[in-house]
């Protein structure tokens, strides 16, 4: 079964850092680009970033109100994805989902979800 | 970026009606090399992660029943749930994944009446 669970989630402090996994079965996780979106209280689905296979060149892009404080990594010898998520704000309270990206030409839609992880920054 | 605008915000369709949810990007998603627009549509029901429902703008993901159905292209996109069933109740998304800087739509609705 393809499968995507995401642990690490929790309480923490404004300005704290926090690193969220992503345990990834049933796929060659290795072939696959990799997401994060998060999901504020009772709002919509926000994209966080991406990280490319390393077949291709396993960069990562972000949105602009992360840039410069998460970082998405990965393990394919583990078949996990990593955000390490730091200065933390109020703002970045959400639930946060990973994601598989499509794996075939000029399709990039999110088509595997895991079940989130929840994370609430809060003095 | 691109900014996803869905219309309406909220909708209630009884039973077996059409229920049809509209997404405008602020630029096209058209791909001019493959002609493919970049666009997909999502399902979250309560206390459950989104589920993706189109992609393409109009290709069905595998299982998705057949009473969805995407539409559209460049900057005007359409879902339309033919015949509105109570499992449908839940707020569906639109997504741009033309820049790479993707992008949601804030989400509709979908009721029962």
């Amino acid at each position: 079964e393809v499968q995507l669970v995401e642990s690490g989630g929790g309480l923490i402090k404004p300005g704290g850092s926090l690193r969220l996994s992503c345990a990834a079965s049933g796929f060659p996780f290795s072939k696959y680009w990799m997401s994060w979106v998060r999901q504020a209280p009772a709002k919509g689905l926000e994209w966080v970033g991406r990280i490319r296979s390393k077949s291709d060149g396993g960069t990562t892009e972000y949105a602009a109100p992360v840039r410069g404080r998460f970082t998405i990594s990965r393990d394919d010898s583990e078949n996990t994805l990593y955000l390490q998520m730091n200065s933390l704000k109020t703002e970045d309270t959400a639930i946060y989902y990973c994601t598989r990206i499509q794996y075939c030409s000029g399709c990039y839609a999110f088509d595997i979800w895991g079940q989130g992880t929840k994370v609430t920054v809060a003095s | 970026d691109i900014v996803m605008t869905q219309s309406p915000d909220s909708l209630a369709v009884s039973l077996g009606e059409r229920a049809t949810i509209n997404c405008k990007s602020s630029q096209s998603v058209l791909s001019s090399p493959n002609n493919k627009n970049y666009l997909a549509w999502y399902q979250q029901k309560p206390g459950q992660p989104p589920k993706l429902l189109i992609y393409w703008a109009s290709t069905r993901e595998s299982g998705v029943p057949e009473r969805f159905s995407g539409s559209g292209s460049g900057t005007d996109f359409t879902l339309t749930i033919s015949s509105l069933q109570a499992e449908d109740v839940a707020v569906y998304y639109c997504q741009q994944y033309y820049n790479s800087l993707r992008t949601f739509g804030q989400g509709t609705q979908v009721e029962i009446k």
